[in-house]
Protein backbone atom coordinates (compact mmCIF):
# COMPACT_ATOMS: atom_id res chain seq x y z
CA UNK A 1 0.00 0.00 0.00
CA UNK A 2 1.27 4.02 -1.14
CA UNK A 3 2.01 5.68 1.85
CA UNK A 4 2.94 8.97 3.03
CA UNK A 5 2.86 10.00 6.72
CA UNK A 6 4.30 13.37 7.98
CA UNK A 7 5.78 14.54 11.04
CA UNK A 8 7.58 17.32 12.58
CA UNK A 9 5.00 19.87 13.12
CA UNK A 10 4.25 21.96 16.24
CA UNK A 11 4.37 25.16 18.25
CA UNK A 12 6.22 27.92 17.33
CA UNK A 13 6.78 31.64 18.08
CA UNK A 14 6.76 34.01 14.93
CA UNK A 15 9.96 34.76 13.16
CA UNK A 16 11.25 31.30 14.50
CA UNK A 17 11.60 28.03 12.11
CA UNK A 18 10.25 24.57 11.96
CA UNK A 19 11.38 21.33 10.00
CA UNK A 20 8.52 19.22 8.25
CA UNK A 21 9.65 15.30 7.26
CA UNK A 22 7.11 13.48 5.20
CA UNK A 23 8.22 9.48 5.09
CA UNK A 24 6.69 7.57 2.15
CA UNK A 25 6.69 3.47 1.17
CA UNK A 26 4.80 1.67 -0.96
CA UNK A 27 5.87 2.89 -3.84
CA UNK A 28 9.37 3.62 -5.50
CA UNK A 29 10.33 6.97 -4.00
CA UNK A 30 12.72 8.53 -6.03
CA UNK A 31 10.21 7.95 -9.27
CA UNK A 32 7.35 10.53 -7.97
CA UNK A 33 7.07 14.33 -7.60
CA UNK A 34 5.98 15.60 -4.37
CA UNK A 35 4.08 18.35 -2.82
CA UNK A 36 3.54 19.94 0.24
CA UNK A 37 -0.26 21.62 0.29
CA UNK A 38 -1.62 23.16 3.55
CA UNK A 39 -4.85 24.22 4.71
CA UNK A 40 -5.32 27.02 7.45
CA UNK A 41 -8.11 26.68 9.89
CA UNK A 42 -11.29 27.37 8.30
CA UNK A 43 -9.91 27.65 5.00
CA UNK A 44 -9.33 25.41 2.15
CA UNK A 45 -6.52 23.80 0.43
CA UNK A 46 -3.37 25.99 -0.81
CA UNK A 47 -0.56 24.57 -2.20
CA UNK A 48 2.86 25.34 -0.97
CA UNK A 49 5.65 23.47 -2.88
CA UNK A 50 6.79 20.88 -5.02
CA UNK A 51 10.11 19.15 -5.74
CA UNK A 52 10.18 16.56 -8.87
CA UNK A 53 11.56 12.94 -8.28
CA UNK A 54 15.71 13.79 -8.24
CA UNK A 55 15.60 16.69 -6.37
CA UNK A 56 16.74 18.81 -9.15
CA UNK A 57 13.46 20.83 -9.82
CA UNK A 58 11.87 22.74 -7.31
CA UNK A 59 8.41 25.05 -7.12
CA UNK A 60 7.09 27.53 -4.06
CA UNK A 61 4.00 29.58 -4.24
CA UNK A 62 4.80 33.29 -3.57
CA UNK A 63 3.43 33.14 -0.36
CA UNK A 64 6.59 31.10 1.18
CA UNK A 65 8.95 31.75 -1.27
CA UNK A 66 12.30 32.61 0.17
CA UNK A 67 11.41 31.59 3.48
CA UNK A 68 10.08 27.77 2.77
CA UNK A 69 13.16 25.51 1.77
CA UNK A 70 11.77 21.91 -0.08
CA UNK A 71 14.23 19.30 -0.42
CA UNK A 72 14.34 15.15 -0.47
CA UNK A 73 16.06 12.41 0.43
CA UNK A 74 15.66 9.64 -1.99
CA UNK A 75 17.94 7.03 0.17
CA UNK A 76 15.39 7.97 3.02
CA UNK A 77 12.13 7.62 1.19
CA UNK A 78 12.07 11.30 2.85
CA UNK A 79 10.36 14.64 1.70
CA UNK A 80 10.81 17.53 3.74
CA UNK A 81 10.16 21.31 4.21
CA UNK A 82 12.50 23.92 5.76
CA UNK A 83 10.26 27.07 6.97
CA UNK A 84 11.97 29.82 8.30
CA UNK A 85 10.56 33.35 9.43
CA UNK A 86 7.26 31.78 10.10
CA UNK A 87 4.49 34.02 10.86
CA UNK A 88 0.68 33.81 12.09
CA UNK A 89 -0.69 33.32 8.32
CA UNK A 90 1.56 30.38 8.48
CA UNK A 91 -0.12 28.51 10.89
CA UNK A 92 -1.94 24.94 9.27
CA UNK A 93 -2.21 22.04 8.40
CA UNK A 94 0.49 20.87 6.41
CA UNK A 95 -0.30 17.66 3.93
CA UNK A 96 2.49 15.99 2.21
CA UNK A 97 0.93 14.32 -0.93
CA UNK A 98 2.58 12.02 -4.28
CA UNK A 99 1.79 12.87 -7.76
CA UNK A 100 0.77 10.35 -10.09
CA UNK A 101 1.15 10.37 -13.56
CA UNK A 102 -1.66 9.03 -15.47
CA UNK A 103 -1.06 8.17 -18.84
CA UNK A 104 -3.36 7.54 -22.07
CA UNK A 105 -2.30 6.95 -25.85
CA UNK A 106 -2.21 10.54 -26.52
CA UNK A 107 -1.88 12.91 -23.27
CA UNK A 108 -0.69 12.26 -19.68
CA UNK A 109 -2.52 13.82 -16.71
CA UNK A 110 -1.36 14.65 -13.06
CA UNK A 111 -3.04 14.27 -9.91
CA UNK A 112 -1.63 14.30 -6.44
CA UNK A 113 -3.19 10.42 -5.74
CA UNK A 114 -1.25 9.78 -2.44
CA UNK A 115 -1.37 12.10 0.79
CA UNK A 116 -0.91 11.76 4.56
CA UNK A 117 -3.23 13.00 7.50
CA UNK A 118 -1.37 16.23 8.34
CA UNK A 119 0.85 17.69 10.57
CA UNK A 120 -0.07 20.81 12.72
CA UNK A 121 1.92 23.99 12.48
CA UNK A 122 0.99 26.32 14.88
CA UNK A 123 2.54 30.07 14.84
CA UNK A 124 1.62 32.05 17.61
CA UNK A 125 3.56 33.75 20.93
CA UNK B 1 -1.92 32.64 -11.99
CA UNK B 2 -4.96 30.82 -12.63
CA UNK B 3 -7.55 31.09 -10.56
CA UNK B 4 -10.40 28.73 -9.74
CA UNK B 5 -13.82 29.80 -8.61
CA UNK B 6 -16.16 26.54 -6.95
CA UNK B 7 -19.89 27.03 -6.70
CA UNK B 8 -21.63 26.50 -4.07
CA UNK B 9 -19.66 26.77 -1.26
CA UNK B 10 -21.90 25.05 0.34
CA UNK B 11 -24.45 22.70 -0.31
CA UNK B 12 -27.22 20.44 1.67
CA UNK B 13 -28.56 17.31 0.94
CA UNK B 14 -30.41 14.23 1.49
CA UNK B 15 -29.31 10.14 0.77
CA UNK B 16 -29.65 9.43 -2.51
CA UNK B 17 -29.92 13.13 -4.20
CA UNK B 18 -27.62 13.77 -6.89
CA UNK B 19 -25.74 16.46 -6.61
CA UNK B 20 -23.68 19.05 -8.65
CA UNK B 21 -20.83 21.47 -8.26
CA UNK B 22 -19.41 23.69 -10.92
CA UNK B 23 -15.29 24.59 -11.03
CA UNK B 24 -14.42 27.94 -13.35
CA UNK B 25 -10.55 28.41 -14.24
CA UNK B 26 -9.73 32.10 -15.03
CA UNK B 27 -8.35 30.87 -18.54
CA UNK B 28 -8.39 27.78 -20.48
CA UNK B 29 -6.79 24.70 -18.70
CA UNK B 30 -8.25 22.07 -21.52
CA UNK B 31 -8.94 18.98 -19.36
CA UNK B 32 -5.96 19.58 -16.69
CA UNK B 33 -8.75 19.51 -13.67
CA UNK B 34 -8.35 17.07 -10.91
CA UNK B 35 -11.18 16.83 -7.93
CA UNK B 36 -10.79 15.91 -4.54
CA UNK B 37 -12.91 15.01 -1.33
CA UNK B 38 -11.63 15.85 1.62
CA UNK B 39 -13.41 15.10 5.79
CA UNK B 40 -12.06 16.63 8.95
CA UNK B 41 -9.02 14.94 10.06
CA UNK B 42 -8.47 12.37 6.77
CA UNK B 43 -5.87 12.57 3.89
CA UNK B 44 -7.62 14.12 1.01
CA UNK B 45 -8.40 11.53 -1.72
CA UNK B 46 -8.23 11.98 -5.34
CA UNK B 47 -11.68 11.26 -7.05
CA UNK B 48 -10.76 12.35 -10.67
CA UNK B 49 -8.29 13.44 -12.86
CA UNK B 50 -8.36 15.04 -16.41
CA UNK B 51 -11.59 16.29 -16.11
CA UNK B 52 -13.45 13.37 -15.92
CA UNK B 53 -11.55 10.31 -15.38
CA UNK B 54 -12.19 8.30 -12.06
CA UNK B 55 -9.48 7.38 -9.98
CA UNK B 56 -9.07 3.84 -9.30
CA UNK B 57 -10.91 2.27 -6.55
CA UNK B 58 -13.60 5.59 -7.03
CA UNK B 59 -17.38 4.46 -7.17
CA UNK B 60 -19.12 5.19 -10.46
CA UNK B 61 -22.06 7.25 -8.53
CA UNK B 62 -19.06 9.97 -9.31
CA UNK B 63 -18.98 11.91 -12.22
CA UNK B 64 -16.86 14.37 -13.78
CA UNK B 65 -17.24 16.56 -16.85
CA UNK B 66 -16.15 19.88 -18.97
CA UNK B 67 -12.90 21.01 -20.56
CA UNK B 68 -11.55 24.80 -20.99
CA UNK B 69 -12.98 26.93 -18.51
CA UNK B 70 -16.28 24.83 -16.83
CA UNK B 71 -16.23 21.75 -15.60
CA UNK B 72 -18.61 19.77 -13.19
CA UNK B 73 -18.39 17.16 -10.71
CA UNK B 74 -21.56 15.45 -10.11
CA UNK B 75 -22.52 13.05 -7.38
CA UNK B 76 -25.20 10.65 -7.64
CA UNK B 77 -27.48 8.23 -5.46
CA UNK B 78 -25.60 10.57 -2.56
CA UNK B 79 -24.36 8.22 0.74
CA UNK B 80 -23.58 9.12 3.71
CA UNK B 81 -19.68 8.64 3.36
CA UNK B 82 -19.88 11.54 0.60
CA UNK B 83 -20.70 14.40 3.01
CA UNK B 84 -17.28 15.88 2.74
CA UNK B 85 -15.70 19.49 1.29
CA UNK B 86 -14.86 18.61 -2.29
CA UNK B 87 -11.98 20.75 -4.49
CA UNK B 88 -11.38 21.54 -7.81
CA UNK B 89 -7.73 21.56 -8.53
CA UNK B 90 -5.82 22.70 -11.67
CA UNK B 91 -2.22 20.82 -12.84
CA UNK B 92 -2.51 23.16 -16.02
CA UNK B 93 0.30 24.92 -15.23
CA UNK B 94 2.09 26.34 -11.70
CA UNK B 95 0.89 27.55 -9.45
CA UNK B 96 -1.18 24.58 -8.82
CA UNK B 97 -4.39 26.29 -7.64
CA UNK B 98 -7.24 25.07 -6.01
CA UNK B 99 -11.06 26.27 -6.23
CA UNK B 100 -11.87 27.41 -2.62
CA UNK B 101 -14.14 24.25 -2.12
CA UNK B 102 -17.73 22.82 -1.58
CA UNK B 103 -19.15 21.59 1.16
CA UNK B 104 -21.97 19.16 0.80
CA UNK B 105 -24.04 18.95 4.25
CA UNK B 106 -26.44 16.71 5.16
Amino acid sequence: EEQVVESGGGLVQPGGSLRLSCTASGFTFSTFALSWVRQAPGKGLEWVSSINGNGANRFYADSVKGRFTISRDNSRNTLYLQMNSLSAEDTAIYFCAKWGQFCSSSSCYYGMDVWGQGTTVTVSS
Amino acid sequence: DIQMTQSPSSLSASVGDRVTITCRASQSIRNYLNWYQHKPGKAPNLLIYAASTLQSGVPSRFSGSGSGTDFTLAISNLQPEDFATYYCQQSYSLPWTFGQGTKVEI
